[in-house]
């Protein structure tokens, strides 16, 4: 099935320890986002990709790095987690090279940092 | 700045009508668009509008403003299945989305 996988699904961490969340597609969408959802809160995004190679800050960068060494994979790392990024962590992804394109989400992943 | 505003939470009935708002301010407009997240769930695209009026789509329409900076999503014929949370989401100046906080529609029968 085409789509956006998220991994994993659900994770408990202590805080200061180092998290990967991985995001893969296979639609060969050009684009790739990193967003929070907080309750209450809209959609924050952290960064995101425009094309494979590239990068770019979004709102609330700090905290978080991120890479795009090909089209599928946009992998999002917290290098020392804190409580503040307990959250749940959506990867989207778009065939136009800028957000202002209809986004496709994966299911999210739901990260609790004690 | 940039803003959008949205009601937090609405209750309609199903079979009924229910109009959700979204007012925003942006620094230019490149489009407005609505997004449907159930419970614990990803959100998925509804609509996009980018020029001024009303598209219909199935029970679903969206209208835009531009003079005035407001948006609404026309839900119709409303389903116990349409209780969800809605979206409205516009591009900055660096054609990245900024969200409202979402609308939580409850439906009761």
């Amino acid at each position: 099935i085409a789509g956006i996988t998220q991994a994993p699904t659900s994770q408990i961490l202590a805080a200061g320890r180092r998290m990967t969340l991985r995001c893969t597609q296979d639609m060969r969408h050009n684009a790739m986002y990193w967003y929070r959802q907080d309750l209450g809160l809209g959609l924050r995004l952290i960064h995101y990709s425009n094309t494979a190679g590239t990068t770019g800050k979004g709102e609330v960068p700090d905290g978080y790095s991120v890479s795009r060494a090909n089209t599928d994979d946009f992998p999002l790392t917290l290098a020392s987690a804190v409580p503040s990024q307990t959250s749940v962590y959506f990867c989207a992804s778009s065939v136009g090279t800028t957000g202002a394109n209809v986004l496709t989400f994966g299911a999210g992943s739901r990260l609790t940092v004690l | 700045g940039q803003n959008i505003d949205q009601p937090t939470e609405m209750t309609a009935t199903e079979g009924a009508i229910v109009q959700i708002n979204c007012t925003y301010q942006t620094s230019g407009f490149n489009g407005l668009f609505w997004y449907q997240q159930h419970a614990g769930e990803a959100p998925t695209f509804l609509s996009y509008n980018v020029l001024d009026g009303l598209e219909e789509k199935g029970r679903f329409s969206s209208f835009l403003s531009r003079s005035k900076g407001y948006s609404y999503l026309l839900l119709k014929e409303l389903q116990m299945k349409d209780s969800a949370s809605y979206l409205c989401a516009v591009p900055d100046s660096n054609y990245q989305l900024i969200w409202g906080a979402g609308t939580k529609l409850i439906i009761k029968p």
